[in-house]
């Protein structure tokens, strides 16, 4: 069985300033990778996502991951946050490609002026 | 863009009483799930469902739930008689085909049991 583990419940971050939303898993056999965003009121919406290949990741709004498989991490990373990135940020594994998705617990960041 | 709709958006209601969830997914979908998340906890994966009948489900999905396309577009949830821990945000989601990787998720639906 999988298991994702988000370290950060939340993360506050200055406007324009970097952010790092870590995200470690386990399993005992290959995975794919995904990041959801949650906006309030609304559903998950796909970040990005790995699968295979090159392990650095880039996804919708600028944001970015990269899959190292010795630490078993996808940690998701933007260069410059914007007050719209406001939201709930959700780190999932699937076994095998359309399987079901196991979640961590989100992580909520707070973008302040 | 096509997108996954769920209604109600929000459903309150008595212990012991049955509730259905329904969601649309996108019309050329094939793959369709549930999720729920419980206040201030993970995502759980409820069930999966392909070609008319369930193809995973957890520990969650007893016999207390189901799920039925009972039409070309709509996929529902159904909790037989609710419990106070059933209170949740479900959502459902769906999957074009087997090639294609990414889950659509709907807006969710919170449900409330009294």
């Amino acid at each position: 069985a999988q298991s994702v583990t988000q370290l950060d419940s939340q993360v506050p971050v200055f406007e324009e300033a970097p952010v790092e939303l870590r995200c470690n898993y386990s399993s005992s056999v290959s995975v794919y990778l995904f990041w959801y965003v949650q906006y309030p009121n609304q559903g998950l919406q796909l970040l990005l996502k790995y699968l295979s290949g090159s392990t650095l990741v880039k996804g919708i709004n600028g944001f970015e991951a990269e899959f190292n498989k010795s630490q078993t991490s996808f940690h998701l990373r933007k260069p410059s946050v914007h007050i719209s990135d406001t939201a709930e940020y959700f780190c999932a594994v699937s076994e095998a490609a359309g399987n079901k998705l196991t979640f961590g617990g989100g992580t909520r960041v707070l973008v302040k002026p | 863009e096509p997108e996954v709709t769920q209604t109600p958006s929000h459903q309150v209601t008595q212990m012991g009483q049955e509730v259905i969830l329904r969601c649309v997914p996108i019309s050329n979908h094939l793959y369709f799930y549930w999720y729920r998340q419980i206040l201030g906890q993970k995502v759980e994966f409820l069930v999966s469902f392909y070609n008319n009948e369930i193809s995973e489900k957890s520990e969650i999905f007893d016999d207390q739930f189901s799920v039925e396309r009972p039409d070309g577009s709509n996929f529902t949830l159904k909790i037989r008689s609710t419990k106070l821990e059933d209170s949740a945000m479900y959502f459902c989601a769906s999957r074009r085909d087997r090639g294609q990787n990414e889950q659509f998720f709907g807006p969710g639906t919170r449900l409330t049991v009294l």
